[in-house]
């Protein structure tokens, strides 16, 4: 089975600081990798996109690949109270076929973000 | 904005009833997505559509059944509710060519008793 996993925290670090995020995957064949942030109460919301080994960089967010290892993560920078959120790793299994297809979400890191 | 609007922010079914969760979205998205969240399980996706009448079966479909008789318009189905099925019920859509951006409406949080 495909799995997607996540530590649940909560991940607690002080404003200014940068919050680490990690999730690793269990299939090797997985193409696509998406962080979604979902405050307390509300929907997920797509904060970032990265499909190539590496590092992909937005404003304060920086997305991690490493296929090899099988691992993505998310680097906060500069964290903010506002910051603090439940963070969902999401995993395409597969080619995009250009229609629908199928994202496995991680459980969720809730980070806490400490004046 | 897009909007996805759910029906019901909070519902309390019996047992055995029928249930109907509707879900509308206005920015003419082809894919609709139903997802259902459960602490410790995350979000698991029940079943999708990427066309009118077109339907697939997520990871969980058991128990599920959904209806696209129009574009804007996603239904999820309980058959026969079970306390199983208590849980945070949420609704997406998405544009073809950024399908994994899924834009998720409310939430509608269903109590089986």
């Amino acid at each position: 089975q495909k799995e997607v996993e996540q530590n649940s925290g909560p991940l607690s670090v002080p404003e200014g600081a940068i919050a680490s995020l990690n999730c690793t995957y269990s299939d090797r064949g997985s193409q696509s990798f998406f962080w979604y942030r979902q405050y307390s109460g509300k929907s997920p919301e797509l904060i970032m996109s990265i499909y190539s080994n590496g590092d992909k960089e937005d404003g304060r967010f920086t997305a991690q690949l490493n296929k090899a290892s099988q691992y993505v993560s998310l680097l906060i920078r500069d964290s903010q109270p506002s910051d603090s959120a439940t963070y969902l790793c999401a995993v395409m299994w597969g080619l995009n076929t250009g229609t629908a297809s199928k994202l496995t979400f991680g459980t969720g890191t809730r980070l806490q973000v400490t004046l | 904005d897009v909007k996805v609007t759910q029906s019901s922010r909070y519902l309390v079914k019996r047992t055995g009833e029928k249930v109907f969760l509707e879900c509308v979205q206005d920015m003419d998205h082809e894919n609709m997505f139903w997802y259902r969240q459960d602490p410790g399980l995350g979000l698991r996706l029940i079943y999708f559509s990427y066309d009118v009448k077109m339907k697939e079966k997520g990871d969980i479909p058991e128990g599920y059944s959904v209806s696209r008789e129009k574009k804007e318009r996603f239904s999820l189905i309980l058959e026969s509710a079970s306390t199983n099925q208590t849980s945070m019920y949420l609704c997406a859509s998405s544009e073809p060519r950024r399908w994994f951006e899924a834009f998720f409406g409310q939430g509608t949080r269903l109590t089986v008793v």
